[in-house]
């Protein structure tokens, strides 16, 4: 159980494009979802954390109108990277934590989305 | 501010031995512990979570818990190349959002 998957895996686009990422919680309901940010070689670094229904909350440092973040159901939070750059190409990840079973009080992963801007 | 430490490594150990790789943190407040497994390219994978003093096994992996010392370790046994990854510890604070602070990680090799 505590299955988390993202879509898509990776995705190539233009400078001065919107590209959306989908996190989906697959086997539980996820109250609150993660969005992470890894550069080669870094660290993790959490971006925002969403809860179902209300509006992101994010870290400092990050644009908030840049990184729009929704979580309008409790299986599903998109990221959508707008107007990207070069300088946002990096590997993105969601995970989620949930109210049942394994996922509570834990957080899942998903696989991550590799974004490379052109 | 929350800080969660790891000897970023690389640790090397053979193949058949037992890993030790270790964590503090700050916060003495924090209630969650939790180690995650990521290989290069890959995103991370809870292996290990652990909540009171003591040790929890699980298999090959047993994860420590020394609240008064801050400080949590996960030992892998019998290490396997296919154990070769980095090693993150993650610390939650008891916010109800279950927000983790991540360490920068251990690389572990394991050499055949």
């Amino acid at each position: 159980g505590a299955v988390v998957s993202q879509h898509p895996s990776w995705v190539i686009c233009k400078s001065g494009t919107s590209v959306k990422i989908e996190c989906r919680s697959l086997d539980f309901q996820a109250t609150t979802m993660f969005w992470y940010r890894q550069f080669p070689k870094q660290s993790l670094m959490l971006m925002a954390t969403s809860n179902e229904g209300s509006k992101a909350t994010y870290e400092q440092g990050v644009e908030k109108d840049k990184f729009l973040i929704n979580h309008a159901s409790l299986t599903l939070s998109t990221l959508t990277v707008t107007s990207a750059h070069p300088e946002d190409s990096s590997f993105y990840i969601c995970s989620a934590t949930g109210t049942s079973g394994r996922a509570v009080r834990e957080q899942y992963f998903g696989p991550g989305t590799r974004l490379t801007v052109t | 501010q929350k800080e969660v430490e790891q000897n970023s490594g690389p640790l090397s150990v053979p193949e058949g031995a037992i890993a030790s790789l270790n964590c503090t943190y700050s916060d003495r407040g924090s209630q969650s512990f939790f180690w995650y497994r990521q290989y290069s390219g890959k995103s991370p994978e809870l292996i290990m979570s652990i909540y009171s003093n003591g040790d929890k096994e699980d298999g090959r992996f047993t994860a420590q818990l020394n609240k008064a010392s801050q400080y949590v370790s996960l030992l892998i046994r019998d290490s396997q190349p296919s154990d070769s990854a980095t090693y993150l510890c993650a610390v939650n604070s008891g916010g109800s959002n279950y927000k983790l602070t991540f360490g920068k990680g251990t690389l572990l090799t394991v050499n055949p």
